[in-house]
């Protein structure tokens, strides 16, 4: 059974630029969840989807969005990037919102110039 | 507000000894545990979780957590440390009400050294 896969695993933008990133859950899980990993900060959630509705959000500004298609799949957007958004982004899958398991990907490693 | 503790930055151990990483939690109900390791550039493996049942969870490579309810905490152990544990390991909550059901609520991290 395949895990979560998270593409690109690496990019590098520009300051004002945006980027698109995406996570494709375990087969037959339904629910995704963004968190962003920094050295200051930890591991912050970002929001959660499950059947393309996102059940909840983070404490991030509107510049960070997300959305979740119908096999599941799902895309993180930032737009206007700032230095501080470089970080690693992670995608985890579960079977049902608020599961007992939450299966991560390997993480995307956005770097702002 | 809710959160997770870990209050160690790093446990140095030697490879054969014992190790403790330790987690305290500040959230309302009875959440789920977890723990997660985290080797470098790479994301989170899960290790074991709590949901309800006895307190002493067992999970992969020989780890085990000790759910205690009274002091909020929910310690990871393992009897005998390998080089090979050495990794960055977080203790994380689901709360099971309010706002932040759904989400992983993650201490800071500690990083574990076993050296040979």
């Amino acid at each position: 059974k395949a895990g979560v896969t998270q593409t690109p695993r690496y990019l590098i933008k520009t300051r004002g630029q945006q980027v698109t990133l995406s996570c494709s859950p375990i087969s037959g899980h339904r629910s995704v969840s963004w968190y962003q990993q920094t050295p200051g900060q930890g591991l912050q959630f970002l929001f959660e989807y499950f059947s393309e509705t996102q059940r909840n959000k983070g404490n991030f500004p509107g510049r960070f969005s997300g959305r979740q298609f119908s096999n599941s799949r799902s895309e993180m957007n930032v737009s206007t990037l700032e230095l501080g958004d470089s970080a690693l982004y992670l995608c985890a899958s579960s079977q049902e919102w608020g599961g007992t398991e939450a299966f991560f990907g390997q993480g995307t490693r956005l770097t702002v110039v | 507000a809710q959160s997770v503790a870990q209050p160690e930055d790093q446990v140095n151990v030697a490879e054969g000894n014992p190790l403790t990483v330790k987690c305290t939690y500040s959230v309302s109900g009875n959440p789920y545990l977890f723990w997660y390791v985290q080797y470098p550039n790479r994301g989170l493996q899960f290790l074991l979780k709590y949901i309800t049942g006895d307190n002493l969870v067992k999970g992969s490579y020989g780890f085990e957590a000790e759910f205690n309810k009274s002091q909020t905490s929910f310690h990871l152990k393992k009897p005998s440390a390998l080089v090979s544990d050495s990794a960055l390991y977080f203790c994380a909550v689901r709360p099971l009400y309010g706002g932040s059901q759904g989400n992983l609520i993650f201490g800071k991290g500690t990083k574990l050294s076993v050296k040979p």
